[in-house]
C-alpha cells in the first residue's frame, strides 16, 4: 500500500539556519509525484515544491529544495536561511502515477517547524 | 498562480442543521476537486473526489448520504454536511486540480463547529 512517513513530529531551527524535514514514501508505482505543502496556523495549505519520479534533478523553488533519493525512497525538504514566517506545519504528500483517473494525494502526518529568533 | 476560494471560512451552527461549503477555482477550470477533513493536529484525510458532471467517488468509511458533493461546473464544487452533529465538527478543506502533473491548489478551509 502507498504510504508517506514523516518521522519528525516537531523541529526547532534557529533563524537564518537551514533545516531538513524528512519524508520517506512507499509505493509500487514507477510513476509518481512528491509534493510538499506548508500549513500555517491559519489553516490554508500552501504548495511549496514538486518532484516527479522521473525527474533526474532535485527540484528547487527559491529557498526550498527537495533532496530526492529514489533508491532510498526519500524526499526530504530543505529550507535554507530560515525565517520566522517559516514556522508552520509541513506536509509531505505523494500522488500515485496514472493508475485510475483521480491521482489523489496521500499525506504524511506532518512536521511542525518552529523558527527561533 | 491558481487560486481556489472556499466559503465560508468558519461556521457555527446547531446540531441537526445542514451546512453547505463552496469551493471555487477562480482563475482556472478544475476538472477534479477534492474534499479533505482534518482533525486538530492531524493530517488531511481525503473524503471524496469529485469530477465535473459525474458522481463523486467517496473514500472508504465516508458516508455519501452524510456528505453530499456536487460538482456542477468546472469552477464550483459544493460539500453539504447533512444533519450535522458535534462529531462532524472539523476543518474541511478543498483542493482543485487541472490535469496531469499539476499540483493540487487548496482553498483556505472551513472550520465547522456544531453545537
Amino acid at each position: 500500500a502507498q504510504k508517506i512517513t514523516q518521522t519528525q513530529p516537531g523541529m526547532f531551527v534557529q533563524e537564518k539556519e537551514a533545516v531538513t524535514l524528512d519524508c520517506t514514501y512507499d509505493t509500487s508505482d514507477q510513476s509518481y509525484g512528491l509534493f510538499w505543502y506548508k500549513q500555517p496556523s491559519s489553516g490554508e495549505m500552501i504548495f511549496l515544491i514538486y518532484q516527479g519520479s522521473y525527474d533526474e534533478q532535485n527540484a528547487t523553488e527559491g529557498r526550498y529544495s527537495l533532496n530526492f533519493q529514489k533508491a532510498r525512497k526519500s524526499a526530504n525538504l530543505v529550507i535554507s536561511a530560515s525565517q520566522l514566517g517559516d514556522s508552520a506545519m509541513y506536509f509531505c504528500a505523494m500522488r500515485e502515477g496514472h493508475r485510475g483517473a483521480t491521482n489523489k494525494l496521500i499525506f504524511g502526518t506532518g512536521t511542525l517547524l518552529a523558527v527561533q529568533p | 498562480g491558481a487560486v481556489v476560494s472556499q466559503h465560508p471560512s468558519w461556521v457555527i451552527c446547531k446540531s441537526g442543521t445542514s451546512v453547505k461549503i463552496e469551493c471555487r477555482s477562480l482563475d482556472f477550470q478544475a476538472t477534479t476537486m477534492f474534499w479533505y477533513r482534518q482533525f486538530p493536529k492531524q493530517s488531511l484525510m481525503l473524503m471524496a473526489t469529485s469530477n465535473e458532471g459525474s458522481k463523486a467517488t467517496y473514500e472508504q468509511g465516508v458516508e455519501k448520504d452524510k456528505f453530499l458533493i456536487n460538482h456542477a461546473s468546472l469552477t464550483l464544487s459544493t460539500l453539504t454536511v447533512t444533519s450535522a452533529h458535534p462529531e462532524d465538527s472539523s476543518f474541511y478543506i478543498c483542493s482543485a486540480r487541472v490535469l496531469g502533473n499539476q499540483p493540487q491548489h487548496f482553498g483556505d478551509g472551513t472550520r465547522l463547529s456544531i453545537l
